[in-house]
């Protein structure tokens, strides 16, 4: 089966442009859920879909949103990029909702640079 | 508010040596707690978990944690770490619908 699969793997933008990161989830899985994870911060959720609706945000700004299709592939967007977004987005899959008790499947990452 | 602290954020050890790396939790309401590890350039995989039960937890490569809920620690183990063990590890808490991430704890294995 294969794993969690994010594109692309590797992005370079300027301040102020906007970026699209995409996800496709473990087959069968239905909920998709994001993480910024920096030095600093470490991981830090964004938010989490399931069956094409969000159901939990973290404390992010507007700029940061996302969605998923009927497919569960997700896809996140940061609009006005800030120097401060630079990190790897990490995007994780369930079989259902983000219950602890399901365990998270994770990809590869997307790296984001903003100059 | 839930949170997650990793105590060490850098742990050097010898190869062969014994390792801990130290997590604690804050909750008033019960929680399952994770360790993750990290690759250099590669997601987050699934160490061992606790959901109830038993208190120490058998997980992949050796690794082992124990569950302390009256100091609120979830503590990982190896009694014997390898070079490939180097890598960043992440202790994680859930409840609800929501998981709460420790900042890592790098691990070197120094042969």
């Amino acid at each position: 089966k294969a794993g969690v699969t994010q594109t692309p793997r590797y992005l370079i933008k300027t301040r102020g442009q906007q970026v699209t990161l995409s996800c496709s989830p473990i087959s069968g899985h239905r909920s998709v859920s994001w993480y910024q994870q920096t030095p600093g911060q470490g991981l830090q959720f964004l938010f989490e879909y399931f069956s094409e609706t969000q159901r939990n945000k973290g404390n992010f700004p507007g700029r940061f949103s996302g969605r998923q299709f009927s497919n569960s592939r997700s896809e996140m967007n940061v609009s006005t990029l800030e120097l401060g977004d630079s990190a790897l987005y990490l995007c994780a899959s369930s079989w259902s909702a983000v219950e602890a008790y399901n365990e998270q499947f994770f990809g590869p990452g997307t790296r984001l640079t903003v100059l | 508010a839930q949170s997650v602290t990793q105590l060490d954020s850098q742990v050097p050890v010898f190869e062969e040596a014994p390792v801990e790396l130290r997590c604690n939790y804050s909750s008033s309401v019960s929680v399952y707690l994770f360790w993750y590890v990290q690759y250099p350039n590669q997601g987050l995989q699934l160490l061992l978990k606790y959901l109830s039960g038993s208190t120490l937890v058998k997980g992949i490569n050796g690794f082992e944690a124990e569950f302390n809920k009256s100091q609120t620690s979830f503590h990982l183990r190896k009694p014997s770490v390898h070079i490939s063990d180097t890598a960043e590890y992440f202790c994680a808490a859930g409840t609800g619908n929501q998981f709460y991430f420790g900042t890592g704890t790098s691990l070197t294995v120094i042969p």
